[in-house]
């Protein structure tokens, strides 16, 4: 079964807007990276958070982890036509330690108007 | 440096046949994964390899098979192709585990099975 879920499935906003995306996930996790994956291309990494770290900075990229909520946020700041992309959730189960699994959520998929 | 590498990057099959799909990474990395990507569904892990010579099953592992006879290289094998596998096939490769850092993705692999 999928490990992370995201909302919203779908967003659509102005350039210059920000953009939230949420994971919520299922069991307690090791790290939550998030990835992105502009379409018909493979997944990049973004970013990573660490099970005890609660908020990460990557230049326009913003995380925030709640371990007792089991969630996550990404928030894209003065989004680009550019940041037009599906991006995804990952976590990394403390069940799956040592193996190097990742499970993914279903994605959202955020179009920017220019 | 090429990071992952797979091959082919189209294939379309007819039922019952058989395929191999190649990922080779030149990043020297320990970890490999297959991953496979259905609309609306994310990626599922279909098989992992967490060093040379050694292959675990993921979520989805029927109708699959993979070997890591060589450390950069990780073939995921379809013995007898079914309509249900059309999908988009990723592999990655990460340098210990996700612990670590990230996963590096292929481009993908588009199979249509008829």
């Amino acid at each position: 079964s999928q490990q992370g879920e995201e909302d919203p499935q779908a967003l659509s906003i102005q350039e210059g807007e920000n953009a939230t995306m949420n994971c919520s996930y299922k069991t307690s996790i090791n790290n939550l990276q998030w990835y992105r994956q502009n379409s018909g291309r493979g997944l990049v990494h973004l970013i990573l958070i660490r099970s005890n770290e609660r908020e990460k900075h990557s230049g326009r990229l913003r995380v925030t982890l709640d371990t007792s909520k089991k969630s996550s946020s990404l928030l894209i700041t003065a989004s680009r036509a550019a940041d037009t992309a599906s991006y995804f959730c990952a976590t990394d189960s403390v069940l799956s330690s040592n193996t190097g699994k990742l499970i993914f959520g279903q994605g959202t998929t955020l179009q920017v108007k220019p | 440096n090429a990071g992952v590498t797979q091959t082919p990057k189209f294939r379309v099959l007819k039922t019952g046949q058989s395929m191999t799909l190649l990922c080779a990474q030149d990043m020297n990395h320990e970890y490999m994964y297959w991953y496979r990507q259905d609309p609306g569904m994310g990626l599922r892990l279909i098989h992992y390899s967490v060093g040379e010579g050694t292959t675990a099953k993921g979520e989805v592992p029927d109708g699959y098979n993979v070997s890591r006879l060589k450390k950069q290289n990780f073939l995921l094998g379809l013995e007898s192709a079914a309509p249900s596998q059309t999908s988009v096939y990723f592999c990655a490769s990460s340098f210990q585990g996700p612990d670590t850092g990230e996963l590096f993705f292929g481009e993908g692999s588009r199979l249509t099975v008829l």
